[in-house]
């Protein structure tokens, strides 16, 4: 079981931009849930997909969006983007509100 | 609203001395609680959670935390620290009811065990 898998692991973006992260869920997941973590912060939820829809938002601007696939798959796309956008960003997979695993996430750097 | 508090942003401890780290939480129904630790440039892993039952649960690496429901806390702990325990953790509450509920984290405390 390869875990939750996310990609890709690093990027260089610069303001104004618009940037897709992908993320595959650990084998028999069906929910998907994406964080962003700043610098010295704790995650902060950003949605969180179930059947291929949105469930639930968090305190985020319309400018990140996303979506969950048939295979359970997710993506978080993210537009216009700002300095403050930059940081890690985290998919976790669980199954029906179980513990969520993360996986090793993306690093955004806004320039 | 759910929420979690993590008093202290650091935790220094010798090693082979005992740990513990600290978490309150606030959520309206019953919660579902975690403890996850994060290394250096590393996503979140695992460490233990608390359903119902007993208030002590037992975790990974050697790790446990008590559920004290009185004092709304679930405080991470173990008895001997190691080095390689020099991480980032973070505790996490839910709303053990409501399954559409995201999960909430405190800031995180970090962790260093000095040899």
């Amino acid at each position: 079981d390869a875990g939750v898998t996310q990609s890709p692991t690093h990027l260089i973006k610069t303001r104004g931009q618009q940037v897709t992260l992908r993320c595959s869920p650990k084998s028999g997941h069906d929910t998907v849930s994406w964080y962003q973590q700043a610098l010295g912060q704790g995650p902060q939820f950003i949605f969180q997909y179930y059947e291929e829809e949105e469930r639930q938002r968090g305190n985020f601007p319309d400018r990140f969006s996303g979506h969950q696939f048939p295979n359970y798959s997710s993506e978080l796309n993210v537009n216009a983007l700002l300095l403050g956008d930059s940081a890690l960003y985290l998919c976790a997979s669980s199954l029906e509100g179980n513990e969520q695993f993360f996986g090793p996430g993306t690093r955004l750097t806004v320039l | 609203a759910q929420s979690v508090a993590q008093p202290e942003d650091q935790v220094n401890v010798a090693e082979g001395n005992p740990l513990t780290v600290k978490c309150t939480y606030s959520v309206s129904g019953n919660p579902y609680l975690f403890w996850y630790v994060q290394y250096p440039n590393r996503g979140l892993q695992f460490l233990l959670k608390y359903i119902t039952g007993d208030n002590l649960v037992k975790g990974s690496y050697g790790f446990e935390a008590e559920f004290n429901k009185s004092q709304t806390s679930f405080h991470l702990k173990k008895p001997s620290a190691l080095v390689s325990d020099s991480a980032l953790y973070f505790c996490a509450v839910r709303d053990m009811n409501n399954y559409g509920q995201n999960f909430v984290f405190g800031p995180g405390t970090r962790l260093s065990v000095l040899p």
